[in-house]
């Protein structure tokens, strides 16, 4: 079956950079897209960014342009979400989903989540 | 920025139908998408293009588009419903996707 199983959760300082991967399984990881989506404590979900797997081509959430990089590597199903200068408001779950076969289709497998915590 | 607005909670009694909406300027010409998060979970995908049910997602969950606005609908609530829903599209260049702030439903 489809599944996205993301590394654990990481505790950063203030200004530190952050690396969080997403192993994919049950399917062709270059046939989709891949997202990263947060969620703060008690707020809502945001989205962040996808990759095309395939091409390696990427999009970012004008909020997030300067300080995210997302990347793939196919060798091993796996794509990654870096995410530097932190602050304590990046303060979040961060989930990878499943995207469509194109940039226009919705998100339909998620991961277990990654718990990143900015504190001095 | 493009931006998708849902009412922050809505309330119904078991075996009521709940409807929770989701307005968008790029709505007519985007397809919605609906996920529901129960309490320390990974959201779950109930509706995908505006108005088809994953498979495993129970027939009471369905959705609409008309215009400007999304619907989700749940036909005869149960409890086990009580949950966030978000709402997502993307706006009409398809390179900025966004969540709705989400709902709140509430089933008792």
């Amino acid at each position: 079956q489809v599944q996205l199983v993301q590394s654990g959760a990481e505790v950063k300082k203030p200004g530190a950079s952050v690396k969080v991967s997403c192993k994919a399984s049950g399917y062709t990881f270059t046939g989709y897209y891949m997202h990263w989506v947060r969620q703060a404590p008690g707020q809502g979900l945001e989205w962040m960014a996808w990759i095309n797997p395939n091409s390696g081509g990427t999009n970012y959430a004008q909020k997030f342009q300067g300080r995210v990089t997302m990347t793939s590597d196919t060798s091993i199903s796996t794509a990654y979400l870096e995410l530097s200068s932190l602050r304590s408001d990046d303060t979040a779950v961060y989930y990878c989903a499943r995207g469509g076969s194109s940039s226009s289709e919705g998100m339909d497998v998620w991961g277990q989540g990654t718990t990143v915590t900015v504190s001095s | 920025s493009y931006e998708l607005t849902q009412p922050p909670s809505v309330s119904v009694s078991p075996g009521q139908t709940a409807r929770i909406t989701c307005s968008g300027d790029a709505l007519p010409k985007k397809y919605a998408y609906w996920y529901q998060q129960k309490s320390g979970q990974a959201p779950v995908m109930v509706i995908y293009e505006d108005s088809k049910r994953p498979s495993g997602i129970p027939e009471r969950f369905s959705g609409s588009s008309s215009g400007t606005m999304a619907t989700l609908t749940i036909s005869g609530a149960q409890v086990e419903d009580e949950a966030d829903y978000y709402c997502y599209s993307t706006d009409s260049s398809d390179n900025q996707w966004v969540f709705g702030g989400g709902t709140k439903l509430t089933v008792l």
